[in-house]
Parts: C-alpha cells; structure tokens; sequence
C-alpha cells in the first residue's frame, strides 16, 4: 500500500526564515510525485511534478527535491503570502489516482 | 479555462436525507476524481473515472455512495441516506491521462475545483 508521510505538521515562521518540508514516501513503483498547496476553503493547487531521484524544479522562493526516499521543499526567504497547506502526493506505476500526505500547514509572519 | 467547478460550495443536510453533489471537469480531461477531505483522515480518494467509465471505486465507504459520469462534461457523487460522519469537504478533480498501456513521459497533474463543503446534522 501505498503511504506518504509529511512533517512538521505544522510550522511557523519568520518572514524571510528559509526552511524545509519533507515528504517521506513507500510506493511500489513511482510514477510521480507532485507537490500541491492549499489555502483555507479552496482546492489544492499544483505546484510541481518530480518523476526521478535527483529531479528538482524550482518556482519563485518555492525549490521541491527527490531521492528514493523522500522529497523536500524547501522555501527560500518566504513571504506572509507563502501561508498556506503545502500537500506531497504520490502516483504509483499503473495508477491514475495519487495518494496524499496529510500536509504541513506553514504561516509565516511579518 | 474555467478550471473544475463544483455545486453546491455548501451543503447541510439532516442524517437520512439524500445528498448530491455535482462536478463539472475542465474540457478535454480524460479522467475524473472524486476525493474527500477530512481533518482526521486527509484527502482520501473515492473513485475515479477514465473516459466516463469508472475505474477503481474501492475508496468509496459504503452503498451509500454512488458515483456517476453521465458524458464528459459532467459527474455527481451521491450519498443516499446520509449520516452525520459523512460531513467532510469532497473534492472533484480532472486531469488529461495517457491510454493504459501508452507510454507516456508527461504527466498531467490533477486538477482540483473548489468543494463542497456537506455538515450533515
């Protein structure tokens, strides 16, 4: 069975305070993985898609990582407008549908 | 594009009655997802479809659910008689999938309406 496992569950931080999120994954075989972000009462958007070790992409103060294992997303100088739910999901070889971590909410203060 | 719309954005109901909630892809995507998310639980798939035909249903809960694709612009998810512990937000999303058995080296990533938020009392 697929699992994915996201921490801190929550973290708080100081405007321009870099910082990571992991995203520790258990797949048969990968497929994908994609990081999402999620505002209170909206749907989560998609932010990035990494398919192997080594992979990285980079999205203004946003830079997702992957190994084997895990996945980070590290946050460079983040803004208050950074707040936000940031999900990991994981698509397995053969499937369609992805599975979801339960997230790291981080707010970032002024 | 419009991206995934969602009706309602809110709905309480009283346990017993029948709930649905209805979901417009964006046009072109191939397949469709109902997901719901709760605090305790997260995001947990329900069903998805692939070209209106659904595919794996095994994260629906009960025979309460049901779940439909009429044509390809157009799902409702339905919950017949609903209880209290069904209240949760439930998420559609839509993505433009690669044939089973094509390979294919772009992914589309899924993409989410809004939700519904469903308090049933």
């Amino acid at each position: 069975e697929d699992q994915v496992t996201q921490s801190p569950e929550a973290l708080r931080l100081q405007e321009g305070e870099s910082s990571s999120l992991n995203c520790s994954y258990t797949v048969s075989g990968l497929r994908g993985l994609f990081w999402y972000r999620q505002d209170p009462g909206k749907g989560p958007e998609f932010l990035f898609t990494l398919y192997s070790a080594g992979e990285e992409k980079e999205k203004e103060r946003l830079k997702a990582t992957l190994t084997k294992k895990e996945s980070f997303l590290h946050i460079t100088a983040p803004k208050p407008e950074d707040s936000a739910t940031y999900l990991c999901a994981v698509q397995a070889t053969g499937r369609r549908a992805l599975t979801f971590g339960s997230g790291t909410r981080l707010q970032v203060q002024p | 594009d419009a991206g995934v719309i969602q009706s309602p954005r809110h709905e309480v109901t009283e346990m017993g009655q029948e709930v649905t909630l209805r979901c417009k892809p964006i046009s072109g995507h191939n397949s469709l997802f109902w997901y719901r998310q709760t605090m305790m639980r997260g995001l947990e798939l329900l069903i998805y479809f692939n070209n209106n035909v659904p595919i794996d249903d095994s994260g629906m809960p009960e025979d309460r659910f049901s779940a439909k694709m009429p044509n390809a612009s157009f799902s409702t998810l339905k919950i017949q008689p609903s209880e209290p512990r069904d209240s949760a937000v439930y998420f559609c999303a839509s993505s433009l999938q690669p044939r089973f058995g094509q390979q294919s080296s772009y992914n589309s990533p899924l993409h989410f309406g809004n939700g519904t938020r469903l308090t049933v009392t």
